[in-house]
């Protein structure tokens, strides 16, 4: 597999439900991103990581959870969601500050619904 | 802060040329890319300016006015394929974050 990967494509959960979406990027880059996509808005920068390391945190609720175990991987843990967080999740990569190079390699999302 | 502003929709006919523009504010600043988007797809990387001036990559053109905190896409030879979402994007020195604009949604009629 090439690219960013993201899993599910498509998530329905209840508001006390707990999931997780996942990213994994084959480019062997050191920085990796949650977006959050909703309809007629700007994509929303949620989290940053560096070399495994958390620089950015973009005021997000606590009810959404980042990992990165390793510079491959990306998990968002959600928990107690509210129906105003269905969106569109976007990972994305970049070797190094996506604001640096402005070149940003994307996954093709999760599409979360919560009922 | 930061901010951008690009129009929401854009509409054109094959074959045509069409330019979008953007309008940024920013504290510090890297560069100006584009992305494209088509619907259920992920956005997808088009084209950065650092500086001044017009970079040309086949149909598609970006340029940048760091002055007038200004740039725009012109997409010629317009194909029924590039109906898609386009977003503007910052890059802060300031903060080292890529910030997006609402995105111009364009559809090529034939």
């Amino acid at each position: 597999e090439t690219g960013v990967t993201q899993t599910p494509r498509h998530l329905v959960m209840g508001m006390t439900n707990k999931k997780s979406l996942k990213c994994e990027q084959h480019l062997g880059h050191n920085a990796m991103y949650w977006y959050k996509q909703s309809a007629k808005k700007p994509l929303e920068l949620m989290f940053v990581y560096n070399f495994k390391e958390q620089t950015e945190n973009n005021s997000v609720p606590s009810r959404f959870s980042p990992e990165c175990p390793n510079s491959s991987h990306l998990f968002l843990h959600l928990h107690t969601l509210q129906p105003e967080d269905s969106a569109l999740y976007l990972c994305a990569s970049s070797q190094e500050g996506g604001g640096a190079t402005g070149e940003l390699f994307f996954g093709e999302g999760s599409r979360l619904t919560v009922l | 802060g930061q901010s951008l502003e690009q129009p929401s929709e854009v509409t054109a006919v094959e074959g045509a040329i069409v330019q979008i523009n953007c309008t940024y504010q920013t504290s510090g600043f890297y560069g100006l890319s584009w992305y494209q988007q088509h619907d259920g797809g992920a956005p997808t990387f088009l084209s950065y300016n650092a500086l001044d001036g017009l970079e040309e990559t086949g149909r598609f053109s970006s340029f940048l006015s760091r002055s007038d905190s200004y740039g725009y896409l012109l997409l010629q030879e317009l194909q029924m394929k590039d109906s898609a979402s386009y977003f503007c994007a910052v890059g802060s020195s300031n903060t080292g974050k890529l910030i997006f604009g609402q995105g111009t949604t364009l559809q090529v009629k034939p």
